[in-house]
């Protein structure tokens, strides 16, 4: 068990809807990582967060938005979505956000948009 | 856009065999080297976290190196068992990359008992 907990784990939405996924990150980390992952697809970075504030921004979507509350738990809003966002989104986690901290990956959530 | 290339692709070894795989990065600007193993079904697990030149990281039979001078790194995996079957995922940090790691696809290593 990693520490990080993510909800929920399976997700089936319809084209055009929204929804939110969320995570909590290990006890006394302060930075959290939002990733996603496709068939054939590496691991695709879209936003980081440290301590509240964006830290570094990947190829996240226009229609995806993400923000880390004072409790340090973020959410990732996925709204329109459309068949190609069903993904596995995987939540991380580590303490300060440096390059060379490891980081803690929660279970995942997967989304399937049918 | 960074390249990150991890060879080969899949593996399949018998039990007690030893291996090894390859990930190739940019050399310049480069600030560390993550390696994740990643069983089925399970989320990614950070093995090591290398930064200097000639780095060597050893957890169990599982042993890393460094070169980041020509831009890899290889992950051996000592008497190879069943447990250690996963796709392995190495991830370089550079400097100037918008501060984040660049995943390559993996190893995905699979061990017959």
């Amino acid at each position: 068990d990693s520490g990080v907990t993510q909800t929920p784990k399976h997700l089936i939405t319809a084209t055009g809807q929204r929804v939110t996924l969320r995570c909590s990150p290990r006890s006394g980390d302060l930075s959290v990582y939002w990733y996603q992952q496709s068939l054939d697809q590496g691991l695709q970075f879209l936003i980081q967060y440290y301590n509240g504030e964006e830290r570094a921004k990947g190829n996240i979507l226009e229609r995806f938005s993400a923000q880390q509350f004072p409790d340090l738990h973020s959410e990732l809003n996925l709204s329109s979505l459309e068949l190609g966002d069903s993904a596995l989104y995987f939540c991380a986690s580590s303490v300060g956000g440096g390059r060379n901290e490891k980081l803690f990956f929660g279970s995942g959530t997967q989304l399937s948009v049918l | 856009i960074l390249n990150v290339e991890q060879s080969p692709q899949s593996l399949h070894v018998q039990e007690g065999d030893s291996t090894n795989f390859t990930c190739s990065f940019p050399s310049s600007n480069f600030y560390a080297l993550h390696w994740y193993r990643w069983e089925t079904a399970k989320s990614p697990e950070a093995l090591f976290v290398m930064t200097l030149n000639g780095d060597e990281k050893k957890k169990g039979r599982i042993s890393a190196t460094l070169n980041t001078k020509e831009g890899y790194s290889y992950l051996y995996i000592k008497g190879s068992q069943p447990e250690d079957s996963a796709t392995y995922l190495c991830a370089p940090f550079h400097a100037g990359n918008n501060r984040k790691l660049i995943w390559g696809l993996g190893t995905s290593l699979a061990v017959n008992p």
